[in-house]
């Protein structure tokens, strides 16, 4: 059990350019979900699917963020026009049907200068 | 809607002495889950503890906490602080009767403790 995969560990995006974080969640886990990670706001809830369907993104910046799930092996979530203030680190996690608790990857840490 | 408040977001500790995480809750759903995750540096946050039963003490690797749904508060709490537990802690809830299993983290708090 690899645990939750999370590509890149790092990334560094010019302002303007585009960002695709990957997750990979863990075998058999139906629920999928994004956290964004900063200092100054802690974690927030980003969005969630379950058997890949997007079930709640309400946590989601409207105009340049989006994400998919395409699979059930992986999510992606895209950060468009990326701004200094996306820098964060962007943590994936997964669960089983019906479990409350989850696994969470290692997280891609995002600076945009 | 939904929220969790860890007032402290340091805590200082000599190694040795009690540990006391404060973790406070609002929620319109009876059926909340409240946990606890920790979150070393260089590391994914993983669980260490959970519970949604009202008064039920819950413990592990040394730590435990009780849900009490009269006060709203999942306060963590250690006998003896070590080294080892030098760490961002995190409180958060889930309602499980709106069956959306998203959380609503606290701030956090930084666990230190000094020799």
């Amino acid at each position: 059990n690899a645990g939750v995969i999370q590509t890149p560990r790092h990334k560094v995006t010019g302002k303007g350019q585009e960002a695709t974080l990957w997750c990979e969640p863990i075998s058999g886990h139906s629920a999928v979900f994004w956290y964004r990670q900063t200092i100054v706001q802690g974690l927030e809830f980003l969005t969630y699917f379950r058997n890949q369907a997007p079930i709640d993104d309400s946590g989601m910046p409207k105009e340049r963020f989006s994400a998919q799930m395409p699979n059930q092996s992986h999510s992606t979530l895209k950060i468009q026009s990326t701004q200094p203030q996306d820098s964060a680190v962007y943590l994936c996690a997964s669960s089983f049907p019906g479990r409350s608790d989850y696994t969470f990857g290692s997280g891609t840490r995002l600076l945009v200068i | 809607g939904d929220s969790v408040t860890q007032k402290e977001g340091l805590v200082t500790l000599t190694e040795g002495l009690p540990v006391m995480l404060n973790c406070t809750y609002q929620t319109i759903y009876s059926n909340a889950f409240l946990f606890w995750y920790v979150h070393y540096l260089n590391e994914s946050p993983r669980l260490l503890l959970k519970s949604s039963t009202d008064n039920k003490r819950t413990e592990h690797q040394g730590f435990h906490a009780t849900l009490h749904k009269s006060s709203s508060s999942f306060h963590l709490q250690k006998s003896s602080a070590q080294l080892s537990d030098s760490a961002l802690y995190y409180c958060a809830l889930s309602d499980r009767g709106t069956g959306n299993y998203k959380y609503v983290f606290g701030a956090g708090t930084r666990l230190k403790v000094i020799a």
